[in-house]
């Protein structure tokens, strides 16, 4: 089955910029969505199709992708941008086959 | 606004049938530009995808949840619901019911991804 790759957590001091990437071999050929999932809550989405932002979502959260590895990047990461992140995406041989990361811990502190 | 409330009991013994529904409120379910789907989160660990459903009734199940799922939807009352049968423990986790747009990728896949989740359900397989 296919898998997406993150790193299990990223940490930054507030005002950094912080990077969570997301490897998968499809990449190239699917669209990249990103979740943040804060404690008890449930995941919304902060980046669309690659790097668009939904709206009302901070100019700071951008998403990008260059081959098989996507990357979410907070820019002046704040306190409450502490949250788990997911990369969504699918597998290239096939419909409806969606998959989630699994999932990067972003501390802030 | 469009609203996704799941409802179900929070308790089910194993082997039994999990049965979830998800009421959406302020958007019709009987549209073409959404599929309307289930995804799960076990406590402490990561999201999966379960399925989705099309407001005529087709379906697209999990490959590794297949054998067990049976999705459905009701468009008089605005709501769609799965089951999960022969529950164990492995099935214990947050239930999300979400609004899924679809799109034709490159190569003529129909791809799918949630953009608006209900707050979750918390189900418990357990004696």
């Amino acid at each position: 089955s296919y898998e997406l790759t993150q790193p299990p957590s990223v940490s930054v001091s507030p005002g950094q910029t912080a990077k969570i990437t997301c490897s998968g071999d499809a990449l190239p050929k699917k669209f990249v969505y990103w979740y943040q999932q804060k404690s008890g809550l449930a995941p919304v989405v902060v980046i669309f199709e690659d790097g668009k932002r939904p709206s009302g979502m901070p100019e700071r959260f951008s998403g990008s992708k260059s081959g098989t590895v996507a990357t979410l990047t907070i820019s002046g990461a704040q306190v409450e941008d502490e949250a788990d992140y997911y990369c969504y995406s699918s597998d290239s041989t096939s419909s409806h086959s969606g998959v989630f990361g699994g999932g990067t811990k972003l501390t802030v502190l | 606004q469009l609203q996704l409330q799941e409802s179900g009991p929070g308790l089910v013994k194993p082997s039994e049938t999990l049965s979830l529904t998800c009421n959406v409120s302020a958007a019709s379910i009987s549209t073409s530009s959404f599929y309307w789907g289930w995804i799960r989160q076990p406590p402490g660990k990561g999201l999966e995808c379960i399925g989705s459903i099309f407001y005529t009734g087709s379906t697209h199940y999990n490959p590794s949840l297949k054998s067990r799922v049976t999705m459905s939807v009701d468009t008089s009352k605005n709501q769609f619901s799965v089951k999960l049968r022969s529950v164990t423990a492995a099935d214990t986790a947050v239930y999300y019911c979400a609004r899924l747009p679809w799109h034709y990728d490159a190569s003529g896949y129909q791809t799918t991804w949630p953009d608006t989740w209900g707050r979750g359900t918390l189900v418990t397989v357990s004696s």
